[in-house]
């Protein structure tokens, strides 16, 4: 059984420019939630998604989107990069909604 | 104000100390509590979970008091191995069922 993977591992974008990372969910997970963690921080919600809906959204503006397909892998897409965006982005797999979460080794951001 | 607070620390303790850290967190409704380990600029990992009636893991002890809104982790015999940062995690109700609020983290070195 695979666990959570994601890709890229590390990234440098431009301010500006627009990135999309990438999550596999573990074996027989329709659930993925994004979270976003800053240095020094702990990780923020971004949004979850289930059976390829939106089922809840942090504070976080409408520049960061998502999508989840049939396969349940899903993106995370974020326009118009803010060098407050640099942070490590952890994408968490569940078998359901607020069962246990399997997180993935994270994509590292870093806009210059 | 924040779902989840932590002290941040650090805590430096030599292999062989008892060390505890402590959370409290902001919404009485929160449903499911979690220590998370976190290495550096690696993915958290479920330590254990939190139940009111208390439950140990070995060498950690968890604790959960619903009234005060308050959660501790207790280490004994701290290894070299335990040194990580320590995330204190509940999850939503509700409108937020299947979040995960973490806090910032308290870091742990054990020094030989």
């Amino acid at each position: 059984e695979t666990g959570v993977t994601q890709s890229p591992t590390h990234l440098i974008k431009t301010r500006g420019q627009q990135v999309t990372l990438r999550c596999s969910s573990q074996s027989g997970h329709n659930t993925v939630s994004w979270y976003q963690q800053a240095l020094g921080q702990g990780p923020q919600f971004i949004f979850q998604y289930y059976r390829e809906e939106e089922n809840g959204r942090g504070n976080f503006p409408p520049r960061f989107s998502g999508l989840q397909f049939p396969n349940y892998s899903s993106e995370l897409n974020v326009n118009a990069l803010e060098l407050d965006d640099s942070a490590l982005y952890l994408c968490a797999s569940s078998l359901k909604v607020n069962y246990g979460y399997t997180f993935g080794s994270g994509t590292r951001l870093t806009v210059v | 104000r924040k779902e989840v607070e932590q002290d941040p620390g650090p805590f430096n303790v030599p292999e062989g100390a008892t060390v505890a850290f402590n959370c409290t967190y902001s919404n009485s409704a929160s449903q499911s509590f979690f220590w998370y380990r976190q290495d550096c600029r690696k993915e958290p990992k479920l330590l254990m979970s939190v139940y009111s009636s208390g439950n140990e893991d070995g060498r950690f002890t968890a604790q959960l008091n619903r009234a005060s809104q308050y959660i501790s982790l207790l280490i004994r015999d701290s290894k070299l191995s335990d040194s990580a940062t320590y995330l204190c995690v509940v999850t939503g109700r509700g409108s937020t069922l299947g979040r995960l609020y973490f806090g910032r983290g308290t870091q742990l070195t054990v020094w030989p």
